[in-house]
């Protein structure tokens, strides 16, 4: 069954390095989506993207966070410069469509501790 | 404003046994509601869902409720097993939104 990949599973970095969290989508969906979850609390919507343009964005989703599709496999989420609350799990998901009731697959997670 | 909530945070049940799961939400703008399943150290993998012009949903083991009435989501597992012990979020997608809305999350655990 085509699955939502993610690497790399778990990054450590520096307070102010930059991170590029790295997304394979299924192969034939043509809406991607990032999402993170803090340690114990729920899972929280970043961003959408579909047709090399984000399509919504979260409050969450500043002026320190970009989104790419660099070429026709890869999803990627940046964080220019991490700040120590940017310590969460960030899942990609993608979907075939976005119309209701179009289910989104969710990826297995990155890891990101800012230290 | 958008809130989708969970009435407990731990539900422990005797394998075999059917488990209920509860979900409140507050926009009756939502119109497409899922349940979620999510593993230790996995993400979020869906289980069912049910638009806002249904009250009922069947899967395998599982039923979704919806009561529009009181804005109350619920996710029914019949005959528990081992293998449902996991965190269960029910999320929304309000109308004309892309977005998931999550909301805080159910640990399931089933005791043998």
């Amino acid at each position: 069954e085509p699955e939502v990949t993610q690497t790399p599973s778990h990054q450590v970095t520096q307070m102010g390095q930059e991170v590029i969290l790295r997304c394979v989508p299924i192969s034939n969906h043509l809406y991607f989506y990032w999402y993170r979850q803090i340690l114990g609390q729920k899972v929280e919507f970043l961003v959408s993207f579909y047709n090399n343009e984000i399509s919504e964005k979260s409050e969450i989703f500043d002026d320190q966070f970009s989104v790419e599709r660099p070429d026709g496999s890869n999803f990627t989420l940046k964080i220019r410069s991490t700040k120590l609350e940017d310590s969460a799990m960030y899942f990609c998901a993608s979907s075939e469509m976005m119309v209701l009731g179009e289910t989104q697959y969710f990826g297995p997670g990155t890891r990101l501790l800012v230290l | 404003g958008e809130s989708v909530g969970l009435h407990l945070p731990t539900l422990s049940v005797q394998e075999g046994d059917n488990s209920i799961i509860n979900c409140a939400y507050s926009n009756s703008a939502s119109d497409y509601f899922i349940w979620y399943k999510q593993e230790s150290g996995k993400g979020p993998q869906f289980i069912i869902d049910i638009r806002s012009n249904m009250d009922k949903r069947q899967g395998q083991r599982v039923t979704v409720l919806l009561n529009k009435t009181v804005k109350h989501l619920s996710l029914q597992i019949a005959a528990t097993q081992p293998g449902d012990s996991a965190v269960y979020f029910c999320a929304e997608i309000i109308q004309g939104a892309q977005k998931l809305v999550f909301g805080q999350g159910t640990r399931l655990t089933i005791n043998p």
